[in-house]
This record gives structure tokens, sequence and C-alpha cells, in this order.
């Protein structure tokens, strides 16, 4: 049982270019998150999803778009990566109902 | 949409110091609450969670939180902090519309 898991882990991008993070989780779970972790921040919630086909915006979610084609995984994507994208990414997933959240390892993002 | 904050930026303690935490929410309605820590290059883990009942919450390695919902706080205590305890605290708190915001975060140093 994987749990929750990210590619990449690392990842260098250009001002400009563009990339997915991938999050998968075999847990079957509805809900999944996109989070940025940048230094004295904390975590910040980019987008969501309460189950497959549906997404919907969290507290910093410009310069992001996101995707839930299946319940397993949910995509993370920039169209035109900038200086101020770069961090750590973390993807989370949860069941319904009263339940905690399951981390990811982590994607680390520098954009140069 | 709910906020959270953690009143300590960084905390340092000796071991077998005892340990409390801030955390204070923002938001009106029902919320769980919760409690995470990030060891050094690891990704979150959940110490301890709150959604009803008891107020005082007992969770892993001798944490324990209080809800007060007087004072919309939930603070993280431990009465003898040992030098494994060093990591990032988060606070976390989810509403009725199932996103999840973090505090900031408060890094514990123990020295030995």
């Amino acid at each position: 049982n994987a749990g929750v898991t990210q590619t990449p882990k690392f990842r260098v991008l250009k001002t400009g270019q563009s990339m997915t993070l991938l999050c998968a989780q075999d847990m079957n779970h509805e809900y999944m998150y996109w989070y940025r972790q940048d230094p004295g921040m904390g975590l910040r919630l980019i987008h969501y999803s309460v189950g497959e086909g549906t997404t919907a915006k969290g507290e910093v979610p410009d310069g992001y778009n996101v995707s839930r084609l299946k319940k397993q995984n949910f995509l993370l994507g920039l169209e035109s990566a900038a200086p101020s994208q770069t961090s750590v990414y973390f993807c989370a997933s949860r069941p319904g109902g009263l339940e905690t959240q399951y981390f990811g390892p982590g994607t680390r993002l520098l954009v140069l | 949409a709910q906020s959270v904050s953690q009143h300590n930026h960084h905390v340092i303690l000796s071991e077998a110091a005892s340990l409390e935490l801030g955390c204070n929410y923002s938001y009106g309605g029902t919320v769980n609450l919760f409690w995470y820590v990030q060891y050094p290059g690891q990704h979150l883990q959940l110490l301890l969670k709150y959604f009803s009942g008891d107020p005082l919450v007992k969770g892993i390695k001798g944490f324990e939180a209080e809800f007060i919902k007087s004072k919309f706080s939930f603070n993280l205590r431990k009465p003898s902090v040992q030098w494994s305890d060093t990591a990032e605290y988060f606070c976390a708190v989810t509403g009725w519309n199932n996103d999840m915001r973090f505090g900031a975060g408060t890094r514990l140093t123990v020295k030995p």
C-alpha cells in the first residue's frame, strides 16, 4: 500500500516553462488537495477536489490549474512558471466524512 | 473562509521543559481541528485531531491539545519535551467547505 505518492520529487524550471505535478493515491479517497509550503507561511491550499471530475479553488489558486479525471489521480499544472512559484508542493488525500488527510512526500520546485 | 494563527514562530526549550504552542482560529461554524508535525526533511504527520466530544484530546508521542470554543483556541501541550521533538508544528482547521487551512507553523528546537 503506497498511500499518497508524488511525481517528480524535484524539478528545476526556467521562467515561462510549463509542467505538471502528479499526485496518486491508492486508498480510494474521495478528497484530494494541493498545497504549497513556503518558509514562514505554513501550507497554503492551492486547489482541491471533492470527487472525480470536480475541482475547487483554495487560498492561492492563481497561476495553477488542476484536473481530477480519475479518482486516484490529482494533477497540478503550471502553464507558465514564475520564480514566485518556487516552493515545496504537497498533495494530500482523505476519505469522506470526519477523517484526516494523508500527505505525500512533497515535490520541490525551483523556478529560475 | 476559516483562518488559523499560530502565535509563536520559533520556540527554544531545554529537554524536560514543558511545551505549550498557541493556535487560534477564525471561523463561525463547526470546525474540525488538527495538529500536524513535520520533522526535518519529512512530510506532515498527524499528531492529534478534534472533531467533537471531550475537548481535551490526546495524541501520539505524549502530546495533547485542548479545544476552548469560547476562545477559538486549540493549544498544543506536552509536559516534558525530548530532543526528538525538534520539528515544525502546524495547527489546521477544516470547516463546512472541506478545505483545510493551516497556520504558519511553529518551529520547535529542543536543546539536549
